[in-house]
């Protein structure tokens, strides 16, 4: 059973680029969360997809945008990227109303903004 | 707002010896607390966690107990392994569905020496 899957792993952008970074959540798991994760520091919550909409937003700008599809994958994009926002981006899966603990996390796409 | 404190690392041991990490939170009302723990190159993997007050989460040898009376939730190992070097993180959750976002701590980097 394959767990959270996102793509790429890796990436190098310019400053004022834009990005987008795709997660496949696990098989059952209709919830989306985004997460980023700055070098040495912990996950930072950007926002949460369920059916399609976000349905919450943590201190982000604008700049952050995502997009859930009808299978339940998602994407994240950054817009005018800055060097700060160069991280490790995590993706994390659950089914609905399971609690915190019903969370699978992907492995990452680091982004490294130049 | 919520917000969780780790202690300050990295933390080095030597194999078999024992391990605390501490943890302590903020946080209004009575939120879930959580241990993940990240492995090199890897997403974050639950290891324990504990819903209210008093409970002890366990896990692979690993315990941590909800002590709402001086809010922490301390990580502890009797004999840590190699195999346990990794980065820690403690994080909290309020509600209970899946909807609700994980506050993390910055982590704690364990290395564990032969």
């Amino acid at each position: 059973d394959a767990g959270v899957t996102q793509s790429p792993t890796h990436l190098i952008k310019t400053r004022g680029q834009q990005v987008t970074l795709r997660c496949s959540p696990k098989s059952g798991h209709d919830t989306v969360s985004w997460y980023q994760q700055a070098l040495g520091q912990g996950p930072q919550f950007i926002f949460q997809y369920y059916e399609e909409e976000e349905r919450q937003r943590g201190n982000f700008p604008d700049r952050f945008s995502g997009h859930q599809y009808p299978n339940y994958s998602s994407e994240l994009n950054v817009n005018a990227l800055l060097l700060g926002d160069s991280a490790l981006y995590l993706c994390a899966s659950s089914p609905r109303g399971t609690g915190a603990y019903g969370y699978t996390f992907g492995s990452g796409t680091r982004l490294t903004v130049v | 707002g919520n917000s969780v404190t780790q202690m300050e690392g990295p933390v080095t041991l030597s194999e078999e010896a024992f391990l605390t990490i501490n943890c302590t939170y903020t946080a209004t009302g009575y939120p879930s607390l959580f241990w993940y723990v990240q492995y090199p190159g890897e997403g974050l993997q639950l290891l324990l966690k504990a819903t209210k007050a008093d409970d002890k989460g366990s896990n692979k040898g690993f315990e941590a107990t909800y002590r709402k009376e001086t809010t922490s939730f301390h990580l502890e190992k009797g004999s840590v392994q190699v195999s346990d070097s990794a980065v820690y993180f403690c994080a909290l959750k309020r509600g209970q569905t899946s909807g609700s976002r994980l506050t993390f701590g910055e982590g704690t980097q364990l290395t564990v020496n032969p």
